[in-house]
C-alpha cells in the first residue's frame, strides 16, 4: 500500500542534543510538509519542499532545519532541541497534479527532550 | 481573528444521533475545505474534502459548504462510539505556491453509549 512512514515512532532526546526525524513516502507525491503539534493545539507548518524547492514558515525558528536528498525521503534536523521543542512531529505528503492537493499524513514522530 | 475557528469542545453526542462540527474561515479566496479526524496520540486522517458550495456525501458523512457565509461543516450520522476523536478543519491557503493548509484547532468529540 501507498504510504508515509516516519521514523521513530518514539524520540527522547537530551537538552541541547540534535535529533533527525526522518519520512518516507511511496505515493510519488512532490510536496512534502513538517509540521509541528502540541497537546490540544493545531498542527503547525514548520517548512514544506516542492520537488527540491525549499520554501519556510516566516515563524519557523533557525533551530529547524530539513532535508529532501530525493523525492521519497525528508528529513527534519533540530540542532539544539529545547524543552519546548518537545511535540508530536508530524510529515504530509501532496501532489499538486491532484485537483484539490489534499494533503496525507504519515504516523508521526513522538519527540520527548529531557 | 483567527484564520480557521471551531469550537473547542468537549462536543457529546449520544450513540446513534448526529453529530453536527462547524468551522469558519477568514480568507474568502479560499477554494479547498478539509475535515480531518484525529484520535488521541495518532497523526491526522483525511475523512472529507469539499470545494462547492452545498453538500458533499461520504457514507455516514457529509460535508456542508456556504462560502457567502465563510462556514464549513460536517455532520456525522448514526454516531458509534468510534468517532470519538479530535475533528480538524482545515481550509487552503490560496496564493500560496503550493498545496498549504491552515488547520483549526480541533472541537473534541465525544460519543456516549
Amino acid at each position: 500500500d501507498a504510504m508515509v512512514i516516519q521514523n521513530p515512532r518514539y524520540q527522547v532526546t537530551q537538552f541541547g542534543k540534535p535529533v533527525t526525524l526522518s519520512c518516507s513516502q511511496t505515493l510519488n507525491h512532490n510536496v512534502m510538509y513538517w509540521y509541528q503539534q502540541k497537546s490540544s493545539q493545531a498542527p503547525k507548518l514548520l517548512f514544506h519542499y516542492y520537488d527540491k524547492d525549499f520554501n519556510n514558515e516566516a515563524d519557523t525558528p533557525d533551530n529547524f532545519q530539513s532535508r529532501r536528498p530525493n523525492t521519497s525521503f525528508c528529513f527534519l534536523d533540530i540542532r539544539s532541541p529545547g524543552l519546548g521543542d518537545a511535540a508530536m512531529y508530524l510529515c504530509a505528503t501532496s501532489s499538486r497534479d491532484r485537483l484539490y492537493n489534499e494533503q496525507f499524513f504519515g504516523p508521526g514522530t513522538r519527540l520527548t527532550v529531557l | 481573528q483567527k484564520e480557521v475557528e471551531q469550537n473547542s469542545g468537549p462536543l457529546s453526542v449520544p450513540e446513534g444521533a448526529i453529530a453536527s462540527l462547524n468551522c469558519t474561515y477568514s480568507d474568502r479566496g479560499s477554494q479547498s475545505f478539509f475535515w480531518y479526524r484525529q484520535y488521541s496520540g495518532k497523526s491526522p486522517e483525511l475523512i472529507m474534502f469539499i470545494y462547492s458550495n452545498g453538500d458533499k456525501e461520504d457514507g455516514r458523512f457529509t460535508a456542508q459548504l456556504n462560502k457567502a457565509s465563510q462556514y464549513v461543516s460536517l455532520l456525522i450520522r448514526d454516531s458509534q462510539p468510534s468517532d470519538s476523536a479530535t475533528y480538524l478543519c482545515a481550509v487552503n491557503r490560496p496564493y500560496s505556491s503550493a498545496s498549504k493548509i491552515i488547520f483549526g484547532s480541533g472541537t473534541r468529540l465525544s460519543i456516549r453509549p
